[in-house]
């Protein structure tokens, strides 16, 4: 089992629809996690820390859930500039601290 | 306030020889990660620098060794490359692996 699982898509969205998507990871210790999101052949840029109450940015909506062992990220409103593959990375707890583990990403279309 | 500026952008290498690349962290960052990104994969984990020493190392072989400098600038060596080799390689830092890390824009590494 890898230790980051999300499902690659794609999701195609309509314009102005809601999209969610989990991603599961195996190591109980993990202690942060978050969201970035990589456009086609540049970076990974963070979106969002996702926080153990969940949390909100604009139309963004993380939510962690430890009993299960997995994040998820909801985008309410899709614009087209949400286009993009969305990577779910844990940092794998306090033995290995800084050492984060990329999900291979879920890809979002979103569509006029 | 400059972010994370990576060296060069793109390289081209024959199987055997051996590459450095170079990473200059964002202002007021201290700890520096290089990652592996194969077409459509996550990141991979390569190390982690701190206070010039190597810190976290993932499942990477000797023939990848890093070095960070007293600025926090880094530097990624790779002997003898494999055609395998051949992917996107980031570099990134934080100063709180908390908030999260800043990423470059990546070197393109084509092993021919």
């Amino acid at each position: 089992r890898k230790e980051v699982e999300q499902d690659p898509g794609p999701f195609n969205v309509p314009e102005g629809a809601t999209v969610a998507f989990n991603c599961t990871y195996s190591n109980s210790a993990s202690q942060s996690f978050f969201w970035y999101r990589q456009d086609c052949r540049k970076e990974p840029k963070l979106l969002m820390s996702v926080y153990s109450s969940g949390n909100e940015d604009g139309r963004f909506t993380a939510q962690l859930n430890r009993a299960s062992q997995y994040i998820s990220l909801l985008i309410r409103d899709s614009k087209l500039s949400d286009s993009a593959t969305y990577l779910c990375v844990v940092n794998k707890g306090t033995d290995s601290w800084g050492k984060f583990q990329f999900g291979a990403g879920t890809q979002v279309v979103v569509t006029p | 306030d400059a972010g994370v500026t990576q060296s060069p952008t793109h390289l081209i290498k024959t199987r055997g020889q051996q590459v450095t690349l170079r990473c200059s962290p964002k202002s007021g960052h201290d700890t520096v990660s290089w990652y592996q990104q194969a077409l459509g994969q996550g990141p991979q984990f390569i190390f982690q620098y701190y206070e010039e020493e190597e810190r976290q190392r993932g499942n990477f072989p000797d023939r990848f060794s890093g070095h960070q400098f007293p600025n926090y600038s880094s530097e990624l060596n790779v002997n003898a490359l494999l055609l395998g080799d051949s992917a996107l390689y980031l570099c990134a830092s934080t100063r709180e692996v908390d908030y999260g890390y800043t990423f470059g824009s990546g070197t393109r590494l084509t092993v021919v």
